[in-house]
């Protein structure tokens, strides 16, 4: 298996644009996870899925941010309009189960606003 | 407010000598803990696991001690390697999440 695959690797936009992150999870996994990495807070838990739903997103910092998993095999972070302070690096993964199951990480996205 | 807590941003260790990463969280609800390795471009990897019904778990060269009264644990690695120079996350299960800590960078030096 390819393991978690995340799209793009790098991403730089400037402020107020629309900014799309891309995963595509471990075929057979049911749970997925949206992550942000910042050196003042760590990883953080920004919304998971189960079965395709949101199960909790209250990791979510604001409107700006959404998450969609339209199919076992997809899932996109979008934030509109973008800020400087969403600078960071947003991390996926997927795990067959919930949290006490191991989860597997994607590369990550590196975004910059600019 | 972090639940999860790695006080110490780095750490250099020797070849051959031992690592010690601390962590320490403020909910005793927390049931179980991880430890995963995350190396420069790449995303974080399970290491070990421990189930607050144990006090040590361990796996070759890494081991995991938990110490429920005072809310802390560590992972210990012995011998150091230098493979072993990564960013290495706390994390404990809430329920049906994992809270992460901020990490230490450990460095291993010939």
């Amino acid at each position: 298996d390819a393991g978690v695959i995340q799209s793009p690797r790098h991403e730089v936009t400037e402020m107020g644009q629309e900014v799309t992150l891309r995963c595509k999870p471990i075929s057979g996994h049911n749970s997925l996870f949206w992550y942000r990495q910042t050196m003042m807070r760590g990883l953080e838990l920004l919304i998971y899925f189960n079965n395709n739903v949101p199960i909790d997103d209250s990791g979510m910092p604001e409107d700006r941010f959404s998450a969609k998993m339209p199919n076992a095999s997809f899932s996109t972070l979008k934030i509109q309009p973008s800020e400087p302070r969403d600078s960071a690096v947003y991390f996926c993964a997927s795990s067959q189960g919930y949290a006490k199951n191991i989860q597997y990480f994607g590369a990550g996205t590196r975004l910059s606003v600019l | 407010d972090q639940q999860v807590k790695q006080n110490s941003p780095s750490l250099s260790v020797q070849e051959g000598r031992i690592s010690i990463l601390n962590c320490d969280y403020t909910n005793s609800m927390f049931d179980y803990f991880l430890w995963y390795k995350k190396y420069p471009a790449e995303g974080p990897t399970f290491l070990i696991s421990i189930s607050s019904i144990k006090d040590k778990n361990e796996d070759g060269r890494f081991t995991v001690f938990l110490n429920k009264s005072a809310k802390h644990l560590s992972l210990h690695i012995v011998p150091s390697q230098p493979g072993d120079s990564a960013v290495y996350f706390c994390a404990a299960i809430n329920t049906d999440k994992l809270i992460f800590g901020t990490g230490t960078r450990l460095q291993v030096f010939p």
